[in-house]
Order: structure tokens, then C-alpha cells, then sequence
């Protein structure tokens, strides 16, 4: 059974800093990583998709990266904005019986300090 | 393109009673997902729908949830009778197919059981 696992569960950091989240995965057998960013009392906006066969994925300032191999996934932002605050969730695609499960991690909640 | 839209927003019922949530996906997307959200975790997959059928309700509490996708289009979520444990955001997701593709989130449904 797939299980995937999000550190740190907080962060708080001031604004224009580099940040890490990162993202595990127990079954290196997916079919793809998406990284979502949650706000309060809305649905989740989809920010990244990682093929299996793909290492990373860029787009504006945020930068995903994938090693199936040790079931990781890291989401690297530049120069944090306060608007950059919410919950970032990862989730995977398995190929388990149905081959469509979507697992998600418990997410990294951020806030950016002005 | 109009977004995944949700009705209703929130909803509060007492345990026992039932409760119905409406889903209607982006046009043309084939693929339906229905989701749990509890408070401080990640969505939790119930149920998938491809065009009208069903590929993986695993992870469905049959003894009381329900789900219909008519037509291949817009979709219901029933739970009868609820419990206090239901509480959570209720979120639908579609995709153009099921493997490769971004999933696309409406607002969610906030469901509390008293």
C-alpha cells in the first residue's frame, strides 16, 4: 500500500528566502508526482506534473524534482512572497491493481513573513 | 474554461441524517474523482469514475456512501446515514483521462455532522 509522507509539516520563513519541501513515497512504482498548493477554504490549484520518466519540472520560480528510485520528491521555490503562503500538497498516481490510486501526503504548511 | 464546480458550499446536518453533494467536472474531462479531506490531512481518494462507470471505490464506505456519475457528466456524492466522523471537506476532481494527466480541483464541499 502505497503511503507518502510530507516534512516539515510548518514552515515559517521571511520573505525572499529559497525553501525545501519535501515529499516521500513508500512504492517507487507511480505513474507520475503532482505538487498542489491548498489555501484556506478552497480547493486545491494544481502547480507541477512529474512524469515517472521525467527528473524535474520548472515553472516561474518553483522547480520539482523526482527520484523514483528513492521514492522522493522535493519542491524548491525562489525568493518566497507572503503570497506564496498555503498548504503545498504532493500526491502520486500508482500502479496498483486499478493503476489509478492517487495518494496524497499530509502537506507542508507554509507561511512567508513580510 | 470554466473550473469544477461544487454545490453546496457548506452543509451541517445532525448524525443519522443524509446528505447529498453535487459535482459538475471541466466539459470534456472523462475522468471523475471524489474525495474526503479531513481536517489536517491530505484528500483521501473515494471513489473514480470513467465517463459513467466506476473504476476504483476501494476506498468507499458502501454502508452508507453513495456515488452516480448519469450520463458521464455531472456526479453525486450520498452519504445516508451520516456520522460525526464524516465531517470533512468533500472535494471533486476531474482530468481528461485517467493516467497522465492533471487533476483539476472545484472549491469543495464543507460537511458538518453535529
Amino acid at each position: 500500500k502505497q503511503e507518502v509522507t510530507q516534512i516539515p509539516a510548518a514552515l515559517s520563513v521571511p520573505e525572499g528566502e529559497n525553501l525545501v519541501l519535501n515529499c516521500s513515497f513508500t512504492d517507487s512504482a507511480i505513474y507520475n508526482l503532482q505538487w498542489f498548493r491548498q489555501d484556506p477554504g478552497k480547493g486545491l490549484t494544481p502547480l507541477l506534473l512529474i512524469q515517472s520518466s521525467q527528473r524535474e519540472q520548472t515553472s516561474g520560480r518553483l522547480n520539482a524534482s523526482l527520484d523514483k528510485s528513492s521514492g522522493r520528491s522535493t519542491l524548491y521555490i525562489a525568493a518566497s512572497q507572503p503570497g506564496d503562503s498555503a498548504t503545498y500538497l504532493c500526491a502520486v498516481k500508482g500502479r496498483d491493481n486499478y493503476g489509478q490510486n492517487f495518494v496524497f501526503g499530509p502537506g507542508t504548511r507554509l507561511s512567508v513573513l513580510p | 474554461e470554466a473550473g469544477v464546480a461544487q454545490s453546496p458550499r457548506y452543509k451541517i446536518i445532525e448524525k443519522r441524517q443524509s446528505v447529498a453533494f453535487w459535482c459538475n467536472p471541466i466539459s470534456g474531462h472523462a475522468t471523475l474523482y471524489w474525495y474526503q479531506q479531513i481536517l489536517g490531512q491530505g484528500p483521501k481518494l473515494l471513489i473514480q469514475f470513467q465517463n459513467n462507470g466506476v473504476v476504483d471505490d476501494s476506498q468507499l464506505p458502501k454502508d452508507r456512501f453513495s456515488a452516480e456519475r448519469l450520463k458521464g457528466v455531472d456526479s453525486t456524492l450520498k452519504i445516508q446515514p451520516a456520522k460525526l466522523e464524516d465531517s470533512a471537506v468533500y472535494l471533486c476532481a476531474s482530468s481528461p483521462g485517467p493516467r497522465d494527466y492533471e487533476q483539476y480541483f472545484g472549491p469543495g464541499t464543507r460537511l458538518t455532522v453535529t
